[in-house]
């Protein structure tokens, strides 16, 4: 099992261009989740999916939309980057029966200049 | 205030040594308390859950003090594979829904154990 995987690993972005975040996992969780993690600061939720086709907002929903339209997958959009987005963002999954222990990707590192 | 406190560190000891980290949170609603493991630009890893009663796993002790609102987590004999960041996490605020729970995390103490 690959676990959970996210595309790209790294990014460079200019203010105001726009991409999506993949995150795969082949671990048949229920629930996702995204996160990003800044120096100093804890990772942070942003938008979580409690299943197939639904979403809700996390922590710092503000400047980013998510979907999820397969079990598996979990995508973060950034619509019209800003350097403010600038961190490390880490997807996430949870098992239906504990969502206590979630298993994390590897992680993207974005810059937006 | 951040929901959950760390001493960011960093903690340098030397291998075979004793380290013991603090955490305390905001919460009292908390439910559920961990302590995960991260290494250098790497994603976090769960090391462990934290009990009332204490628990125990090999070399590391983890300790709730739900009065105090604290949380530790003792390391005996250091290994220098120990050296990662350990980040305090307790159920959050947040979302509630079926089992998927908020986490939320310390900013991390970082520990680098010298050979």
């Amino acid at each position: 099992n690959a676990g959970v995987t996210q595309t790209p690993k790294f990014r460079v972005l200019k203010t105001g261009q726009s991409m999506t975040l993949l995150c795969a996992q082949d671990m048949n969780h229920e629930y996702m989740y995204w996160y990003r993690q800044d120096p100093g600061m804890g990772l942070r939720l942003i938008h979580y999916s409690v299943g197939e086709g639904t979403t809700a907002k996390g922590e710092v929903p503000d400047g980013y939309n998510v979907s999820r339209l397969k079990k598996q997958n979990f995508l973060l959009g950034l619509e019209s980057a800003a350097p403010s987005q600038t961190s490390v963002y880490f997807c996430a999954s949870s098992p239906w029966d504990s969502g206590y222990e979630q298993y994390f990707g590897p992680g993207t590192r974005l810059t937006v200049t | 205030r951040k929901e959950v406190e760390q001493d960011p560190g960093p903690f340098n000891v030397p291998e075979g040594a004793t380290v013991a980290f603090n955490c305390t949170y905001s919460n009292s609603a908390s439910q559920s308390f961990f302590w995960y493991r991260q290494d250098c630009r790497k994603e976090p890893k769960l090391l462990m859950s934290v009990y009332s009663s204490g628990n125990e796993d090999g070399r590391f002790t983890a300790q709730l003090n739900r009065a105090s609102q604290y949380i530790s987590l003792l390391i005996r004999d250091s290994k220098l594979s120990d050296s990662a960041t350990y980040l305090c996490v307790v159920t959050g605020r947040g979302i509630s829904s079926g089992s998927a729970r908020q986490l939320t995390f310390g900013s991390g103490t970082q520990l680098t154990v010298l050979p």
